[in-house]
């Protein structure tokens, strides 16, 4: 079956680095998504992985194993307003996405 | 670009009322758009992908009757909640993808936050 995997909550100090796992399984792949949502409000994109390795897109970076079936999103000099949730979502090989349930992150003082 | 437009961004009504929500992709075309719910404080929830000019497809569990999709345009889908109850209170999105298959991301309307009374 297609599968995704995140923790549910992490707790985070500002001005910290913070890193989001996801492992996923899904029929075939074409590339894995991270998406932030805010509370009330509608998911907003992030990134894009589809090659193994580590982007880099100012404070956040996303990194993929395409073998291991893994992702994980850092977000780094983390601010209150990154207070939100992340939502990993995978790509199937029909061009659906596959979504998780999401990562809480409350960032404290 | 790819800005994704959804009007009305909140409804209050009585039960039993029908309400429609627009979802518009305001600088691209979209073959294909998505609606989506989310209840409080849970994932998104893949209700039926909206499909131009012929019909939608629904996930398994939702009432094609009760949620009804026109993909009129290009550019414009709607979702028509038919005889709203209050276990139909919840946020509703929309998104669309500038590409009708490949790795564009989703683009997200503001969501509507209907609550039925």
């Amino acid at each position: 079956g297609q599968n995704i995997d995140q923790p549910t909550e992490m707790t985070a100090t500002e001005g910290a680095i913070v890193q989001i796992n996801c492992t996923y399984q899904t029929s075939g792949f074409n590339g894995l998504f991270w998406y932030q949502q805010h509370a009330g409000e509608a998911p907003t994109f992030l990134s894009y992985n589809v090659l193994d390795g580590l982007e880099e897109k100012g404070r956040f970076s996303s990194f993929l194993s395409r073998s291991k079936g893994y992702s994980y999103l850092l977000l780094k000099e983390l601010q209150m307003k990154d207070s939100a949730s992340y939502l990993c979502a995978s790509l199937d090989s029909n061009y659906q996405l596959i979504w998780g349930a999401g990562t809480k992150l409350i960032i404290k003082p | 670009g790819a800005v994704v437009s959804q009007h009305p961004s909140w409804v209050i009504c009585k039960s039993g009322t029908s309400v429609k929500i627009e979802c518009r992709s305001l600088d691209f075309q979209a073959t294909t758009m998505f609606w989506y719910r989310q209840f409080p404080k849970q994932s998104l929830m893949l209700m039926a992908t909206s499909n131009e000019g012929s019909k939608a497809t629904y996930e398994q569990g939702v009432e094609k009757d009760k949620f009804l999709i026109n993909h009129a345009s290009l550019t414009l889908s709607t979702l028509t909640v038919t005889s709203a109850h209050p276990e139909d209170s919840s946020f509703y999105i929309c998104s669309a993808r500038v590409e009708e298959k490949g790795n564009q991301p989703q683009h997200f309307g503001d969501g509507t936050r209907l609550s039925i009374l």
